[in-house]
């Protein structure tokens, strides 16, 4: 069965600092996706990477996928405290999109 | 252009009891996926309607069932309630485009007593 991971599952940064987020799993797929979700709220797209190499960035995160290694990666630079939430990343297990996701990263950016 | 809506938003029902959760989608949107989500965990899925038809199921029990209407809204039913049912149900629905990206309601709040 498929499984996502993410490390860490925790990450508290100061603004201005730059950090990683991994997203592993274990089967083949070339569709990943990135979420946010705000506490209470629903979950937000942020990116869809579709094939090996992707890169896609917008403001201070950057995403990227490596369909050989199954690991993407959600790039933060220069933190700022609005890019607190919970980052989750999802793989698509298909051509019916059932999405699996990952555990989320429940990122705090402080002053 | 209303986004994907769901209702009630939040719900109290006690254990035994059956409950009807409710999404309409995004304009555009032929496609409704259902999931749970428990308190600090990722999303897991429980099932998708397309043309009226379940297409994909997660691992859920037979007492999660679902329907979707002629106008691509969809209903998610959960019978004989239990405690580990409390969660928060979130409704995706997406449309033909390549992307497939999915687009998320904001949920209904099961408190299950």
């Amino acid at each position: 069965e498929l499984k996502v991971e993410q490390n860490p599952l925790f990450l508290s940064m100061q603004e201005g600092k730059n950090y990683t987020i991994y997203c592993n799993y274990s089967t083949t797929s070339d569709r990943l996706y990135w979420y946010r979700q705000d506490p209470g709220k629903s979950l937000e797209s942020l990116f869809v990477l579709l094939s090996n190499g992707a890169v896609k960035q917008e403001g201070r995160l950057m995403a990227s996928l490596d369909t050989k290694a199954r690991l993407s990666t959600l790039h933060i630079t220069a933190a700022v405290h609005d890019l607190s939430a919970t980052y989750f990343c999802a793989v698509d297990m298909g051509n019916n999109n059932d999405m699996r996701f990952g555990a989320g990263t429940r990122l705090t950016v402080k002053p | 252009d209303a986004g994907v809506t769901q209702s009630p938003t939040h719900l109290i029902k006690t254990r035994g009891q059956q409950v009807t959760l409710r999404c309409s989608p995004k304009s555009g949107h032929d496609t409704v996926s259902w999931y749970q989500q428990a308190l600090g965990q990722g999303p897991q899925f429980i099932f998708q309607y397309y043309e009226e038809e379940e297409r994909q199921r997660g691992n859920f029990p037979d007492r999660f069932s679902g329907h979707q209407f002629p106008n691509y809204s969809s209903e998610l039913n959960v019978n004989a309630l239990l405690l580990g049912d409390s969660a928060l149900y979130l409704c995706a629905t997406q449309g033909p485009h390549p992307e497939n990206i999915q687009y998320f309601g904001a949920g209904t709040r099961l408190s299950v007593l």
